[in-house]
């Protein structure tokens, strides 16, 4: 079963500028984390938000985390070609020995 | 060592072989995982190994047989997959056993059963 959905499911822009996308949760959760996966590959985790922190920064990442709405966030600032992949949330359902859950994803393209 | 590695990179297999996909880590990590991602879909959990033991099993169908002879690493063995079951297989790996981790993933086994 899905606990994350992001939106959009695509996007498209020029390199230097910023991109966001969005994901959703249904139930609890004790943190929540964002991955990226180029085409075919294996998942890079990127940034790991606890259900306690509302913004979370990385070099170019920027991540929020609203509990009250079920949402987070992920801002990618000045992006370049090599930021084009998939980007995927990820969230437990706050229980104790539970695995990650991922969402749909968002998969953005940057051209140069 | 900060990788997890998945062998083969490719496997093609006919529907009545009986083949295995690796995973290894030497990060000292106590919890691996086993996912299932279909073209452009998320990956879906099939198994979680805490210390050694299976955890999780997401009602994965029985022709997926998951084994973990230590703990570095993680096996899954197949036999009698159907076509829909070519997929990339996914192993990944975190310190410990709960989600206060973020996850180390290999970069996959890409399978087509014919």
């Amino acid at each position: 079963s899905q606990q994350g959905e992001e939106d959009p499911q695509a996007l498209s822009i020029q390199e230097g500028e910023n991109a966001t996308m969005n994901c959703s949760y249904k139930t609890s959760i004790n943190n929540l984390q964002w991955y990226r996966q180029n085409s075919g590959r294996g998942l890079v985790h990127l940034i790991l938000i606890r259900s306690n922190e509302r913004e979370k920064h990385s070099g170019r990442l920027r991540v929020t985390l609203d509990t009250s709405k079920k949402s987070s966030s992920l801002l990618i600032t000045a992006s370049r070609a090599a930021d084009t992949a998939s980007y995927f949330c990820a969230t437990d359902s706050n229980q104790a020995g539970t695995a990650l859950i991922f969402g749909k994803g968002t998969t953005l393209s940057v051209s140069s | 060592d900060t990788e997890v590695t998945q062998t083969p990179k490719h496997l093609v297999m006919g529907m009545t072989n009986k083949k295995s996909l690796k995973c290894e880590q030497h990060m000292g990590h106590r919890a691996m995982y086993w996912y299932k991602q279909k073209a452009k879909k998320p990956p879906e959990l099939m198994f979680v190994y805490s210390y050694e033991k299976l955890s999780i099993n997401e009602s994965v169908p029985s022709r997926f047989s998951p084994e973990c002879p230590n703990s570095s690493l993680l096996n899954l063995h197949l036999h009698a997959l159907q076509p829909e079951d070519s997929a990339l297989y996914l192993c990944a790996s975190s310190q410990g056993a709960t989600v206060f981790y973020g996850y180390t993933f290999g970069s996959g086994t890409r399978l087509t059963v014919v």
